[in-house]
């Protein structure tokens, strides 16, 4: 069965530092990877969809990693600002089970003004 | 992407009694998928509905519980049964597209 981990859970910065998130997952046989976002009592809001054949994908000041053979995935944010303040999920879907997304339980970021 | 209505965004309920959440999709998906959040928990998946079948639910989730409708492609409730405080939690519809998911805004619930 996949895991996956997402560390630090909780991770507090000051604004304009640069960040990574880390997630890893057990099984290397994925289908893709994809980061969201989710503000408090909210739904997700897709950050980044990376396919198992990308190395990385980028949006404005997002740049998401992907290493299949090591099982990791790191979510880069430059110059962080306040309104980044969220909890950032990845969920991976495994090529077994296209149906079924894997999640991981999180990292809940505060970035200070 | 899709685009995803849910409603109601937001309940409170008494215990014994049963909620309905609606999700409607502003384009044709094959599959609709419901997730719960659970208090400072990550999202578990509760069933994939299919239009047209009964919904597929994952282990520990019953559909006596959570009765599903598909009725077409572009929409699809969740029912909370017979509520207890232990069901308050965000619950999510989401759908496949582009081969990644995505979201309703949720619906958070809070049973008392």
């Amino acid at each position: 069965k996949q895991e996956v981990t997402q560390i630090p859970a909780a991770l507090s910065v000051p604004e304009g530092e640069n960040l990574v998130l880390n997630c890893s997952f057990t099984d290397s046989a994925i289908y893709n990877l994809q980061w969201f976002r989710q503000d408090p009592g909210k739904g997700l809001t897709s950050l980044l969809l990376i396919q198992s054949s990308q190395r990385e994908q980028t949006s404005g000041r997002l740049n998401a990693s992907l290493d299949k053979s090591s099982g990791r995935s790191t979510l880069y944010i430059a110059a962080s600002q306040p309104g980044d303040s969220a909890t950032y999920l990845c969920a991976v879907r495994t090529i077994y089970n296209f149906n079924k997304f894997y999640f991981g339980s999180g990292t809940k970021l505060n970035v200070k003004p | 992407s899709a685009v995803i209505s849910q409603k109601p965004s937001r309940d409170i309920c008494q215990r014994g009694t049963s909620l309905t959440i609606q999700c409607q999709v502003d384009s044709q998906v094959t599959m609709m998928f419901w997730y719960r959040q659970q208090p400072g928990q990550s999202l578990t998946l509760i069933a994939t509905a299919n239009q047209g079948s009964e919904a597929t639910y994952e282990s520990g989730f019953v559909i006596d519980k959570f009765p599903i409708s598909r009725p077409n492609l572009t929409f699809s409730t969740l029912t909370v049964s017979n509520m207890s405080p232990e069901d308050s939690s965000i619950y999510l519809c989401s759908v496949d597209y582009d081969y990644g998911y995505t979201f309703g805004s949720g619906t958070r619930l809070t049973v008392v």
